[in-house]
């Protein structure tokens, strides 16, 4: 089976300060996203990669950076939280051929800012 | 562009009672579509998908889906529910560029 790991299930953070949230998959697959999820707004695109050293904007980026240094790993950088980035953070992969296989998720973290 | 709409957002039923969750997609040419469950507080998980072929999809816990292109829609269905099955449904259609676009979910709720 497909795994998608990310490291944190819940995570509180204080305001202003640098938070990283991790990804790793184990299935070679070359395409990785990063989803923010929130009450009546759906699941939301916040940036996604389509090989090591790539990475493209989604819908909402304001605020988030990424870096994949290794096909396995994409991370998601909050620069400086802020109480408005509380959510729940979604991971996913799939390879190249997304259409045929659909997207595997991660468990999610749960990031409250304070 | 590829979307999708949920027509409802929440759907209460009652335990063993049949269940039909709506979503309808817009239209184009080539067609791929997705079902996803989410339980609380756990990432989505892949109920189902409908790539080509016979329009009626069987997935994972007796749900199963029909492709109807004439009305462009592809709606969940279930004989009997569990309680088990209370959970968040989204309805998802693959885009260009190996993006697929989720729905906004339908909360099932099931009560004994």
């Amino acid at each position: 089976d497909v795994k998608v790991t990310q490291s944190s299930r819940y995570l509180v953070k204080r305001t202003g300060e640098k938070v990283f949230l991790e990804c790793v998959q184990d299935m070679d697959h070359e395409n990785m996203f990063w989803y923010r999820q929130d009450p009546g707004l759906g699941l939301r695109l916040i940036y996604f990669s389509y090989d090591v050293k790539m990475k493209e904007k989604g819908d909402i980026p304001e605020g988030y950076s990424v870096s994949r240094e290794k096909k396995e790993r994409f991370s998601l950088i909050l620069e400086s939280a802020s109480t408005n980035q509380t959510s729940m953070y979604l991971c996913a992969s799939s390879p190249t051929d997304s259409y045929n296989y659909g997207y595997t998720f991660g468990s999610g973290t749960r990031l409250t800012v304070v | 562009a590829q979307s999708v709409t949920q027509l409802d957002s929440q759907v209460p039923v009652f335990e063993e009672a049949p269940v039909e969750l709506r979503c309808n997609y817009s239209s184009s040419v080539s067609v791929y579509l997705f079902w996803y469950v989410q339980y609380p507080n756990q990432g989505l998980q892949l109920l189902l998908k409908y790539l080509s072929g016979s329009t009626l999809v069987k997935g994972i816990n007796g749900f199963e889906a029909e492709f109807n292109k004439s009305q462009t829609s592809f709606h969940l269905r279930k004989p009997s529910v569990h309680i088990s099955d209370t959970a968040e449904y989204f309805c998802a259609v693959y885009s260009s560029a190996s993006k697929i676009i989720f729905g906004s979910g339908t909360r099932l709720s099931i009560r004994p």
